[in-house]
């Protein structure tokens, strides 16, 4: 079945200490993005390829970086995190295409803990 | 500034009753999405609206869209505790940059 795989599905790191979550996609599709999601709130769009273009949102840290080699990887690394990081964070792909459907697939998270 | 906002952000019911959730957004879009979350889960797909007056059905759930009103409603027959979740409305930014902006989310606690 085609999917969104998201590795690991539970991360705990120290403050401070990088960590680096990644995501695969066997659908083929032409849009990722990485959602952060913190308890009983929306996800909140961190940034987004198109193919090779990356697009960042304005309030996404610094602290926070991502890397698409290829169509079906991406990932997300975070510098140095801090117990504000400590969330469920979401990958998403979609096809990118202006008509028609256009839903995202999510895959099933990391939970990112913070000691 | 571009929202979405549902309401009612909380909503407790019994079994077998009915309910609506309301899904306002701002900008222009003609294409609204629904995703259902579990508790420490990810995001599943669970309609998309695509047109005005599209309107789609599964089991218990009902959603629906007007473009023109910039409304979009999730309407759930005769509830059952396992409709418990999490139900967000997220609405396609058609303006090429492939963004979603997200309602604020509806929690739902069925009550046998």
């Amino acid at each position: 079945d085609a999917m969104v795989i998201q590795n690991p599905r539970y991360q705990v790191t120290q403050f401070g200490k990088p960590v680096t979550l990644s995501c695969s996609q066997t659908l083929n599709h032409n849009v990722m993005y990485w959602y952060q999601q913190k308890s009983s709130q929306a996800p909140k769009l961190l940034f987004h390829y198109y193919d090779k273009d990356f697009n960042n949102e304005a309030d996404t840290p610094d602290n926070f970086q991502s890397r698409r080699p290829n169509t079906s990887f991406c990932f997300l690394d975070i510098r140095s995190p801090g117990l504000g990081d400590a969330a469920m964070y979401l990958c998403a792909t979609s096809r990118g295409t202006g008509q028609g459907r256009n839903e995202q697939f999510f895959g099933p998270g990391t939970r990112l803990t913070v000691l | 500034e571009l929202k979405v906002e549902q309401n009612p952000l909380f909503l407790s019911m019994q079994e077998g009753k009915n309910y609506t959730i309301y899904c306002n957004y701002s900008t222009t879009s003609d294409r609204l999405y629904w995703y259902r979350q579990d508790p420490g889960k990810s995001l599943e797909s669970l309609f998309v609206l695509l047109s005005n007056g599209a309107v789609k059905q599964e089991g218990r759930l009902m959603a629906s869209l007007d473009t023109k009103a910039r409304l979009s409603t999730l309407h759930i027959t005769a509830a059952v505790h396992d409709l418990s979740a999490t139900y967000f409305c997220a609405v396609d930014l058609t303006s090429g940059t492939y963004k979603y902006i997200f309602g604020t989310g509806t929690r739902l606690k069925v009550l046998a």
